[in-house]
């Protein structure tokens, strides 16, 4: 049984491109959550989404930050307009989302780096 | 906010010492507490969870207890080992959609 798949593992870009970053949950997962880590730092909570749905958006940036997870295929973040602080390892992580306290299973992450 | 707080490190350890990386927590209900691990270069791996007052998880030889009477969930390993050298968060999850907040992380260091 697959784990979480995110690509690519790292990924760079000029200022103002843009940043596409996948993210497939485990099988039979519907609910997939997105942190992002700055360097020597905890990760800090994105967004959460379940399948077509945002669900909680509190940590996103309320600029160029956007996110979705469709009926079909991975999940995808994207950053437009990058600047140099979007550099930093972003994490998805997936659930079975059937309870409180369900574990969320990390993917090995992407790295941003913007020059 | 719900918030974590952990020890800074890094902590540095000969083989076969005994291991405790304090965790407090701050949460307006009764959240689920977890420890994760971060190999370099890596992804977090689950170590152990708690979901309520008084569990103690465990796994590879590390526990943690869930006290809400002190609002703690320390992580503990009689005698580390080379291989334990990593990062490791602390976690708690949001009782309504699950989200994890965690602590800044704390480095572990064993030499041989």
């Amino acid at each position: 049984n697959a784990g979480v798949m995110q690509n690519p593992r790292h990924l760079v870009r000029r200022r103002g491109q843009e940043a596409r970053l996948r993210c497939s949950p485990m099988k039979g997962h519907s609910h997939v959550y997105w942190y992002r880590q700055l360097p020597e730092e905890g990760l800090k909570f994105m967004v959460y989404l379940q399948k077509e749905n945002i669900i909680d958006e509190s940590g996103m940036p309320k600029e160029r930050f956007s996110a979705e997870f469709p009926k079909e295929g991975p999940s995808i973040l994207r950053i437009q307009q990058v600047v140099r602080g979007d550099s930093a390892a972003y994490f998805c992580a997936s659930s079975l989302g059937q309870a409180g306290g369900e574990t969320q299973y990390f993917g090995p992450g992407t790295r941003l780096l913007v020059l | 906010g719900d918030s974590v707080t952990q020890m800074e490190g890094p902590v540095t350890l000969s083989e076969e010492a005994f291991l405790t990386i304090n965790c407090t927590y701050t949460a307006t209900g009764y959240p689920s507490l977890f420890w994760y691990v971060q190999y370099p270069g890596e992804g977090l791996q689950l170590l152990l969870k708690a979901t309520k007052a008084d569990d103690k998880g465990s796994n590879k030889g590390f526990e943690a207890t869930y006290r809400k009477e002190t609002t703690s969930f320390h992580l503990e390993k009689g005698s580390v080992q080379v291989s334990d050298s990593a990062v490791y968060f602390c976690a708690l999850s949001d009782r309504d959609t699950d989200k994890l907040i965690f602590g800044t992380g704390t480095r572990l260091q064993v030499f041989p």
